[in-house]
């Protein structure tokens, strides 16, 4: 059964640091979703992305982010700058669309920040 | 703005014993329903899922959900949990218009003792 890969699975970082998360969406897949997971909090929205541009942000997706689709088959979350607060597990998940349309997960980069 | 409000946080049970999970969204249009699971270690997993029709679903491994639209509910249940059970589960919600966000609950962890 296809799914959707993330790399590195644990990424750690210097404040301040650029980081670029990689994913490998399932390959028929149409809509593309960056989430993210604070220990011990929810897991929250940050950007959904369609058509080779943004479709939907959450205000956490401020300047310091960006998404990026540079080839047919990747989907990288880039921070510029990071900070200690972006220390958190993100999760890539993408969807094919339509009517009863269900977005799938993958097993997350876990982002320190130090 | 949606919401989701998981009110069990850390469930334990002895294997053979029901589950029910509660989860209550705050939305007043039409919504899509899901339950997702995270194994220790694994990516979040789609349990099952509520579009339209039938409002009892059935999911993978025995699970089903209700959905009780005058209560805003979509409760998660299992008649007999088994130890493999463990895990933390989340349900989700997202609007019933083409592709969207989820928003996510809190997440409840189960432990099922043998």
């Amino acid at each position: 059964e296809p799914e959707v890969t993330q790399t590195p699975s644990h990424q750690v970082t210097q404040m301040g640091q650029e980081v670029i998360l990689r994913c490998v969406p399932i390959s028929n897949h149409l809509y593309f979703y960056w989430y993210r997971q604070i220990l011990g909090q929810k897991v929250e929205f940050l950007v959904s992305f369609y058509n080779n541009e943004i479709s939907e942000k959450s205000e956490i997706f401020d300047d310091q982010f960006s998404v990026e689709r540079p080839d047919g088959s990747n989907f990288t979350l880039k921070i510029r700058s990071t900070k200690l607060e972006d220390s958190a597990m993100y999760f890539c998940a993408s969807s094919p669309g339509g009517t009863f349309d269900t977005q799938y997960f993958g097993p997350g980069t876990r982002l320190t920040v130090l | 703005a949606q919401s989701v409000s998981q009110h069990n946080h850390h469930v334990i049970l002895s294997e053979a014993a029901s589950l029910e999970l509660g989860c209550n969204y705050s939305y007043g249009g039409t919504v899509n329903l899901f339950w997702y699971v995270q194994y220790p270690g694994q990516h979040l997993q789609l349990l099952l899922k509520y579009f339209s029709g039938d409002p009892l679903v059935k999911g993978i491994k025995g699970f089903e959900a209700e959905f009780i639209k005058s209560k805003f509910s979509f409760n998660l249940r299992k008649p007999s949990v088994q130890w493999s059970d463990t895990a933390e589960y989340f349900c989700a919600v997202s609007l019933n218009t083409g592709f969207q966000k989820l928003v996510f609950g809190t997440g409840t962890r189960l432990l099922v003792s043998p």
